[in-house]
């Protein structure tokens, strides 16, 4: 119930294409719903978030469509760039330890490569 | 200015040995984490910390001890070093506001045990 699946393992795109990430949940208390883009060598960041009273979210290039019915949650990459090419991580975490800590609950990962 | 920073970056040694990674954070939060990440890139996380306090420990080997002496400081100490150790441990920051979660990640120091 703490898993996190994420599909697909690897992904390649066109510059300029929509590169999509998924990802699936079961624990329907979580309560927070990020995305982490991790690039070579460096550690993750946050990317875009969001939370299970919106089904829409968008920040640039990047938007999080979000099914709460289906507990699915994913990542759209608009006019994607080469530059974007890296490991992008889903996450899940529920309000817990009297809000003390935030454990994330991370998917496997996605290896993205966009092509110029 | 690193916001989170850790020390060494890189860490090789042998089987059975003992060694320290340092983590600092600047960022004045009161939550730290230690994340392992393996070889096929899964992140997991081992330890958090919450104002000097211990909040969540991953069923992770007693080899595994972490101290923060202050909040700013969240360092892990690992016994008995074993080859399966061998991965990039990511030490992360936070700071609870109302609509964000945001975790900091330092650089990562990748250990590999021989």
């Amino acid at each position: 119930q703490q898993q996190v699946k994420q599909s697909p393992q690897s992904l390649i795109v066109q510059k300029g294409g929509i590169s999509i990430i998924n990802c699936a949940y079961e624990n329907t208390a979580f309560d927070y719903f990020p995305w982490y883009q991790q690039f070579p060598g460096k550690g993750p960041a946050l990317l875009i978030a969001i939370r299970p009273d919106v089904s829409e979210k968008k920040e640039g290039r990047f938007t999080i469509s979000f099914n709460k019915s289906a507990k699915q949650f994913s990542l759209h990459i608009m006019d994607s760039q080469p530059g974007d090419s890296a490991t992008y991580f889903c996450a899940a975490s529920m309000e817990e330890y009297g809000g003390a800590t935030n454990k994330l609950i991370f998917g496997t990962g996605t290896l993205l490569a966009v092509q110029p | 200015d690193t916001a989170v920073s850790q020390t060494p970056k890189y860490l090789v040694t042998q089987m059975g040995n003992d060694k320290s990674i340092k983590c600092e954070q600047n960022l004045g939060h009161d939550t730290m984490y230690w994340y392992k990440q393996d070889s096929k890139k899964f992140l997991k996380i081992m330890f958090s910390y919450n104002n000097k306090e211990l909040i969540i420990n991953e069923t992770v080997p007693n080899r595994f001890s972490p101290k923060s002496p202050d909040k700013a400081h969240l360092n892990l100490h690992i016994n008995s070093l074993e080859l399966g150790d061998s991965a990039v441990y990511f030490c992360a920051s936070s700071q609870k506001k109302p609509l964000s979660n945001e975790q900091y990640f330092g650089p990562g120091t990748r250990l590999t045990v021989t």
